[in-house]
């Protein structure tokens, strides 16, 4: 069965600085991988996804990540963070990339920018 | 149209009612998805629809009743619920098998306490 492990539950940034937020996986199979971010009160948007090919993922809002199989991990990464960039950030791992498929989700990190 | 619309927003209920969540998209997805999320958790999957058959259900208990009458709608149609059972209820869509590059689309969420 595969799982998630998001470090940190908070990370606290000052604006304009750059962000990493760490994911880590373990599966037993070729894995597929996921960024959500969720703002205040609302649902779950998709940042980017890994299913294969170039390691180096580019997703929206200036966010990319990238997945390590010799660490297992998929960190999220932002080079200057925005005031708008105040939400919580789920990692989720999928061990097949087909539809109907359960997606687990790591616990999350809460990214608070400070002005 | 990328949008999965959930009704109603917010729903209180006490704990004798009988009441529905419904969701709805567009986007000829044949995979629906329910998650129930608690405060400062990550989703939970409940069940998960494809081609308008239950596909999973994560033994959730039988007071959570789902639906889907097509391919466009699900319903979770709720009775003799707990105060524990309060959450905010979230809706998913996604393409399925055959679609390697398949993510999960969510609506914006039902906001349900019970009284």
């Amino acid at each position: 069965a595969q799982s998630v492990t998001q470090l940190d539950s908070q990370v606290p940034v000052f604006e304009e600085a750059p962000v990493e937020l760490r994911c880590n996986y373990s599966s037993s199979v070729s894995v597929y991988l996921f960024w959500y971010v969720q703002y205040p009160n609302q649902g779950l948007q998709l940042l980017l996804k890994y299913l294969s090919g170039s390691t180096l993922v580019k997703g929206i809002n200036g966010f990319e990540a990238e997945f390590n199989k010799s660490q297992t991990s998929f960190h999220l990464r932002k080079p200057s963070v925005h005031i708008s960039d105040t939400a919580e950030y789920f990692c989720a791992v999928s061990d097949r990339g087909f539809g109907n498929e359960k997606l687990t989700f790591g616990t999350g990190t809460r990214l608070t920018i400070i002005p | 149209d990328t949008e999965v619309t959930q009704t109603p927003k917010h729903l209180v209920m006490g704990m004798t009612n009988k009441k529905s969540l419904k969701c709805e998209q567009h986007m000829g997805h044949r995979a629906m998805y329910w998650y129930k999320q608690k405060a400062k958790k990550p989703p939970e999957l409940m069940f998960v629809y494809s081609y308008e058959k239950l596909s999973i259900n994560e033994s959730v208990p039988s007071r959570f009743s789902p639906e889907c009458p097509n391919s466009s709608l699900l319903n979770l149609h709720l009775h003799a619920l707990q105060p524990e059972d309060s959450a905010l209820y979230l809706c998913a869509s996604s393409q399925v098998s055959g679609t390697i590059g398949y993510e999960q689309y969510f609506g914006p969420g039902t906001r349900l306490t019970v009284t």
